[in-house]
């Protein structure tokens, strides 16, 4: 099992451009997540997808849309990107909601925007 | 006040010795907690979850929970370099769905 797979790995952009980050999971989860990370921020959520075909808004969805395409995939796309999205974006999935909620994470795409 | 809080360090420890790492948090009502490592460069991964008062051992890794402090601890015994990262602690309520909440992390060095 290759786990959570994202693309691409490394990105730059500039400011205005538009982009979509992907992200699949062959465990069979039923939920998906999208996080950035910023240097001394931790892990803050922009979008999440507890089941195929529900979306909802995390802590920071301002300037982000996410699509669960099946229960695969889930991507996000930054519609006209700006400096402030420079970051590091993260993947995670998760099996099912309820007590326990581990989630696995993804190797990242770092988005740079000029 | 953040929901979960830790102190960003650096943290630095001697080789073999017991790394103790602290998170606090504010929803009283928070139900499961985790700890992810992540090195430089890499992605989070699991090491402990706990949900119940007490410690829970898991090789060289203690997780603590105190409930009634609302504090989660993370002990590292034997510590080596290879434990050098940072450790990144999240908390779970079942009534905000699916979500976990993140600290911002504490950065551990371990010291040959």
């Amino acid at each position: 099992n290759a786990g959570v797979t994202q693309t691409p790995k490394f990105q730059v952009l500039k400011t205005g451009q538009s982009m979509t980050l992907q992200c699949a999971q062959d465990m069979n989860h039923n939920s998906m997540y999208w996080y950035r990370q910023d240097p001394g921020m931790g892990l803050r959520l922009i979008y999440y997808s507890a089941s195929e075909g529900t979306t909802d808004k995390g802590e920071v969805p301002n300037g982000y849309n996410v699509s669960r395409l099946n229960k695969r995939e889930f991507s996000l796309r930054l519609e006209s990107a700006a400096p402030s999205q420079t970051s590091v974006y993260f993947c995670a999935s998760s099996p099912t909601s309820g007590r326990i909620n581990e989630q696995f994470f993804g190797p990242g795409t770092r988005l740079t925007v000029l | 006040q953040k929901e979960v809080e830790q102190n960003s360090g650096p943290l630095s420890v001697p080789e073999g010795a017991i790394a103790s790492l602290n998170c606090t948090y504010s929803d009283r009502g928070s139900q499961s907690f985790f700890w992810y490592r992540q090195y430089s460069g890499k992605s989070p991964e699991l090491i402990m979850f706990i949900y119940s008062n007490g410690d829970k051992e898991d090789g060289r890794f203690t997780a603590q929970l105190n409930k009634a402090s609302q504090y989660v601890s993370l002990l590292i015994r034997d510590s080596q370099p290879s434990d050098s990262a940072t450790y990144l602690c999240a908390v779970h309520r079942v009534e905000y769905g699916n979500k976990l909440v993140f600290g911002a992390g504490t950065i551990l060095r371990v010291k040959s």
